[in-house]
């Protein structure tokens, strides 16, 4: 069946330090691919999103890469903020379902 | 803009106690489902919903009872609560909008089963 494997955590960085947090997944079809955030207390948000192969999704500084010849969707940014500091989920949709990796949390030292 | 909401966002039941945990969304969204988050092991699928009417169960639905009368409602039962009931319990509501369907998630419920 459909499933996301992300790495496990937690990770910890320093302010300014470059962030990935690595996702692969298997699917049948062509599944959309989403990072979702959860800050503490909070429900998920939505981060980014891809719909095909090859698509790049974007937001806040935050990029990740529908790969489908690898099956990966690696979460990358540049330069992270304390604020960034939060739980990381890797997502899929296939035919209106949704799977979710097990969670990667970040600390973000000043 | 309200979006998915779920009450109460704190419960604690004693075992073998009953209680539903709500869940609406004003979106009208075809499709609704609920999770639960355990540490370590991500968002886990207890059922789902694709219209009012109709349910399905997901990964992990023992113990655990749903209806959709209305598009908007999709309450979640535990019948007998039990102490591996304890987790916080997520709500989503999503349809599909061309290529991709995203999902809308509640607040949480956060649940100890004493």
């Amino acid at each position: 069946g459909d499933s996301v494997t992300q790495m496990e955590g937690p990770v910890t960085l320093s302010e300014e330090a470059f962030l990935t947090i690595n996702c692969t997944y298997t699917a049948t079809g062509y599944p959309s691919l989403f990072w979702y955030v959860q800050y503490p207390g909070e429900g998920l948000q939505l981060l980014l999103k891809a719909t095909k192969a090859d698509d790049k999704g974007s937001n806040k500084g935050f990029e990740a890469t529908y790969r489908k010849e690898t099956t990966s969707f690696h979460l990358e940014k540049g330069s992270v903020q304390v604020s960034d500091s939060a739980v990381y989920f890797c997502a899929l949709s296939n035919f209106n379902k949704f799977y979710f990796g097990s969670g990667t949390k970040l600390n973000v030292k000043p | 803009n309200a979006g998915v909401t779920q009450t109460p966002k704190f419960q604690v039941l004693k075992t073998g106690q009953s209680m539903t945990l709500q869940c609406a969304q004003d979106m009208n969204h075809e499709y609704m489902s609920w999770y639960r988050q355990d540490p370590g092991m991500g968002l886990r699928l207890i059922h789902y919903s694709v219209g009012a009417g109709i349910t399905d169960q997901g990964e992990v639905p023992n113990g655990y009872n749903v209806s959709r009368s209305t598009t908007e409602d999709f309450p979640l039962r535990l019948l007998s609560a039990a102490p591996s009931q304890t987790s916080v319990y997520f709500c989503a509501s999503s349809r599909p909008t061309g290529l991709y369907t995203e999902a809308f998630f509640g607040q949480g419920t956060r649940l100890t089963v004493v």
